[in-house]
């Protein structure tokens, strides 16, 4: 079955304490990797697509990497502005059309 | 601002009314992709217009049903609401059907639909 997982839940970080979010995906035959921020209320808000393995992709202080199995979501020196939840979904083509399932998502709080 | 529009932002209705959401799609964009989320599930797709055809359904229920017109924008009827309707509706759109660039769904601001 296509899953994607993402961890932790929650992370609470001070404002310049960089780290990571996982997502780890089951999808057999990904066509496409995204990331996206949503805020409290808010539509999800389009980050970054990567397609194969090895590929990075940087937006201000944040990059997303992608290895065979997982994706990766670096925050660098966070601000609390950076407070959002942010999901990662995989894509994949089936039946006729492009279809994305989304991981549960990590909420992000950086307090300053 | 992703260009995907969505009307109205807040609607308050009571269990067995029917309502009806908006959404018109980035300029261009042929998909519009239906979504619900509420608090205790993630983004749950429901349905996918391509270009005025319906081409996917995900875990939309019978009493629910969306349409896309001409000038692409798309409706989403909800009918019998019941409480656990209550969520935030989302809409999406995208440019291309499969794969490559235009694959990228952006999301509208959303529909909090509240049912007493």
């Amino acid at each position: 079955e296509d899953q994607v997982t993402q961890s932790p839940e929650a992370l609470r970080l001070q404002e310049g304490e960089s780290s990571s979010l996982n997502c780890s995906y089951t999808v057999s035959g990904l066509r496409g990797l995204f990331w996206y921020r949503q805020d409290p209320g808010k539509g999800p808000e389009f980050l970054f697509t990567l397609y194969s393995a090895g590929e990075e992709k940087e937006k201000e202080r944040l990059k997303a990497t992608l290895t065979k199995k997982e994706s990766f979501l670096h925050i660098t020196a966070p601000k609390p502005e950076d407070s959002a939840t942010y999901l990662c979904a995989g894509g994949l083509f089936s039946g006729g059309y492009n279809k994305l399932i989304f991981g549960a998502g990590t909420r992000l709080a950086v307090h300053p | 601002d992703s260009g995907v529009t969505q009307t109205p932002k807040h609607l308050i209705t009571a269990t067995g009314q029917r309502v009806t959401l908006r959404c018109s799609p980035r300029s261009g964009d042929l998909s519009v992709y239906w979504y619900q989320q509420s608090l205790d599930q993630g983004l749950q797709f429901l349905i996918q217009y391509y270009n005025g055809e319906e081409r996917a359904k995900g875990n939309i229920l019978e009493r629910f049903s969306a349409q896309q017109f001409p000038d692409l924008h798309s409706e989403l009827n909800l009918s019998s609401l019941e409480l656990g309707d209550s969520a935030l509706y989302f809409c999406a759109s995208s440019a291309g059907l499969a794969g490559g660039p235009g694959y990228e769904q952006y999301f509208g601001p959303g529909t909090r639909l509240t049912v007493t």
